[in-house]
């Protein structure tokens, strides 16, 4: 079975542009995390999406959002891109909210420049 | 900020026990104790997870002190693959999808 498929697996971007990362869960799994790893540094929780509704959200600005669709997949938005926001960004999923165990995949690469 | 302290880094010798511990003298009563570790350029990957009662699979055992203020996370025959970052959290079962990771151990498995 396909683990959690992430994409694209590396982006270059500029400050003030905008990205969008994609994520598809295991069949079968209905949340979805997003976590955001600096360099040197553990996963930082970005949002959680469940049965497409938010359900956690993380201390990160208006300018990061996200969204999850019917097939369970979802995507993370970032806008007006800074140079801080270099990181891997990791999605996980769970088969349900309260799941004991997360998936997570590769992660996308961001750099912003 | 975690809940947990976890020493910065660790050696240990191929073939040998490697032992990890990790505090967390501020657990709630219905948090959980989850072990996760981070492969360079790879996602965190899902270990094990205990309440109160020691835990073991075919990955590692968790061994939780009776207070339930510390724990340690036992890889029984550590091999060069195990050289990683293990992350020790603490989580309410009932939203795991919001984990709070800290810094981590970094564990140097040697030849």
């Amino acid at each position: 079975d396909a683990g959690v498929t992430q994409s694209p697996t590396h982006l270059i971007k500029t400050r003030g542009q905008q990205v969008t990362l994609r994520c598809s869960p295991i069949s079968g799994h209905k949340s979805v995390s997003w976590y955001q790893q600096v360099l040197g540094q553990g996963p930082q929780f970005i949002f959680q999406y469940y049965e497409k509704e938010e359900r956690g959200r993380g201390n990160f600005p208006d300018r990061f959002s996200a969204r999850q669709f019917p097939n369970y997949s979802s995507e993370l938005n970032v806008n007006a891109l800074l140079l801080g926001d270099s990181a891997l960004y990791l999605c996980a999923s769970s088969l349900r909210q309260g799941n004991e165990k997360l998936f997570f995949g590769s992660g996308t690469q961001l750099s912003v420049l | 900020d975690a809940k947990t302290t976890q020493p910065t880094s660790m050696d240990c010798a191929e073939g040998r026990a490697a032992n990890l511990p990790c505090n967390h003298s501020t657990i709630s009563g219905n948090e959980y104790v989850y072990w996760y570790r981070q492969i360079h350029s790879q996602g965190p990957q899902y270990i094990i997870h205990g309440l109160k009662n020691n835990e073991t699979n075919e990955m590692a055992s968790l061994i939780i002190t009776e207070d339930r203020k510390s724990s340690t996370l036992i890889l029984p025959h550590a091999t060069l693959r195990d050289t990683a970052v293990y992350y020790c959290i603490v989580s309410s079962s009932s939203n795991t999808g919001k984990l709070i990771f800290g810094q981590g151990t970094t564990l140097q498995v040697k030849p």
